[in-house]
């Protein structure tokens, strides 16, 4: 499948540990941020969103965490499976446009 | 409910060619995004259209054009190719533009072009 990035940061968790993905943003007006997947050969594909205006929004084995003082966004993956290898992107809501960061290659071992 | 698609899956060109990419948006969608992804800048806005009307442009030269039609679907248009535009170009709908709570994007699987 095609390569997203070469040289992206990755993590490597074991299966069934969880998983802390970080992302720092660069415009603190921003006020909507996502999170993507991107499995190779697939797009991006949406996994949870939150609003300036949050903390912390939950989903199913996901959570993601905002903290706007010093701009930063994680992704955290309960019991991390084999399923969640790909790369994660985070995206701010820049004005009219998303801006994305680079990605972190997440590789669960066995 | 059928995903975002996209054709041609693949092409390869050559400088200074022209190339035309679909994207088909998930029914009932409006608004369609283009996204270039690269190795080198990860992935980059390009321009989005809702209701055949371009709503926002990114940085990118004149060389890249689009549109879109009344059933949503959008085309890509990329004039005088360059080496620099080998890219997977990613195409993304969505319900409405802007709004952010109901602002979620669903990628098609992509058009990988190769410049050679």
């Amino acid at each position: 499948g095609e390569s997203v990035g070469l040289h992206l940061p990755t993590l490597s968790v074991q299966e069934g540990d969880n998983s802390i993905i970080n992302c720092a943003y660069s415009n603190s007006a921003s006020d909507y941020f996502i999170w993507y997947k991107q499995e190779s050969g697939k797009g991006p594909q949406f996994i949870i969103d939150i609003r300036s205006n949050m903390d912390k929004r939950q989903g199913q084995r996901v959570t993601v965490l905002l903290n706007k003082t010093v701009k930063h966004l994680s992704l955290q993956i309960a019991a991390t499976q084999p399923g969640d290898s790909a790369v994660y992107f985070c995206a701010e809501k820049n004005g009219q446009n998303f801006v994305f960061g680079p990605g972190t290659r997440l590789s669960v071992l066995p | 409910k059928a995903g975002v698609t996209q054709t041609p899956r693949y092409l390869i060109k050559t400088r200074g060619q022209q190339v035309t990419l679909s994207c088909s948006p998930i029914s009932g969608h409006r608004s369609v995004s283009w996204y270039q992804q690269t190795p080198g800048q990860g992935l980059q806005f390009l321009f989005e259209y809702f209701s055949e009307t371009q709503r926002n442009k990114g940085n990118f030269p004149g060389r890249f054009s689009g549109r879109q039609f009344s059933n949503s679907r959008s085309e890509m248009n990329v004039s005088t190719l360059e080496l620099g535009d080998s890219a997977l170009y990613l195409c993304a709908s969505s319900a409405q533009p802007g709004r952010a709570s109901l602002y979620e994007q669903y990628f098609g699987p992509g058009t990988r072009l190769t410049v050679t």
